[in-house]
């Protein structure tokens, strides 16, 4: 199971908007609307910050947003602040009943 | 609120064994399908496994399969993660996470609240 295609950095200054895109096929993104997406700071344990395409959990900021098109998912983040800098994954259940993780994006606010 | 605490890693060789507890606390552990997820060190996540709430089922990432076992003991709330024939390649922070979600007792269920990990070493 090849791992999902997302951007390597992204960057943007604080207060603007940017947009992660998260790319997978038929097999996962494509079919299943169960895509989450992680927030992980250096050195800590991922956060949950999207739920089946574009659910927030409970304590989560609403300046973060998903959606899907196709086999590609996104994560927008609006209002970006300097907290916000960290590396994103998206994840996708897929038609083998697993999970796969997309590659990775770093965050950097200017 | 939920509390996962990652134990059982450490220094392996390559060829050995190891086996991986997470136990759980703060929400009915028998009702959540439970994920191991890993990261090697600098490098992105990676799914491992996953058992539904009941343990009647359990998948695997085809780097593990038939060498890792998953299970679980819902009357300990303890999830577990047997290790065989370690690999280099093995080494990584192992992460527990609880099932969240829409199908949150399934294999569908989406890794939600994680532990803090703990690090496994595979090396001759």
């Amino acid at each position: 199971q090849s791992a999902l295609t997302q951007p390597a950095s992204v960057s943007g200054s604080p207060g603007q908007s940017i947009t992660i895109s998260c790319t997978g096929t038929s097999s996962d993104v494509g079919t299943y609307d169960v895509v989450s997406w992680y927030q992980q700071h250096p050195g800590k344990a991922p956060k949950v910050i999207i739920y089946d395409v574009r659910d927030r959990p409970s304590g989560v900021s609403d300046r973060f947003s998903g959606s899907q098109s196709g086999n590609t998912a996104s994560l927008t983040i609006s209002g970006l602040q300097a907290e916000d800098e960290a590396d994103y994954y998206c994840s996708s259940y897929t038609s083998r009943n697993t999970r796969v993780f997309g590659t990775g994006t770093t965050v950097i606010v200017l | 609120q939920v509390h996962l605490v990652e134990s059982g890693g450490g220094g392996v060789q390559p060829g050995t064994s190891l086996r991986l507890s997470c136990a759980a606390s703060g929400f009915i552990f028998s009702s959540y399908a439970m994920h191991w997820v890993r990261q090697a060190p600098g490098k992105g996540l990676e799914w491992v496994s996953v058992i539904w709430y009941d343990g009647h089922a359990q998948y695997y990432s085809d780097s593990v399969k038939g060498r890792f076992i998953i299970s679980r003991d819902n009357s300990k709330n303890t999830l577990f993660l047997q290790m065989n024939n370690l690999r280099v390649e093995d080494t990584a922070v192992y992460y527990c996470a609880k099932g969240g979600g829409a199908f949150s007792g399934s294999g569908m269920s989406q890794p939600g609240d994680w532990g803090q990990g703990t690090l496994v070493t595979v090396s001759s």
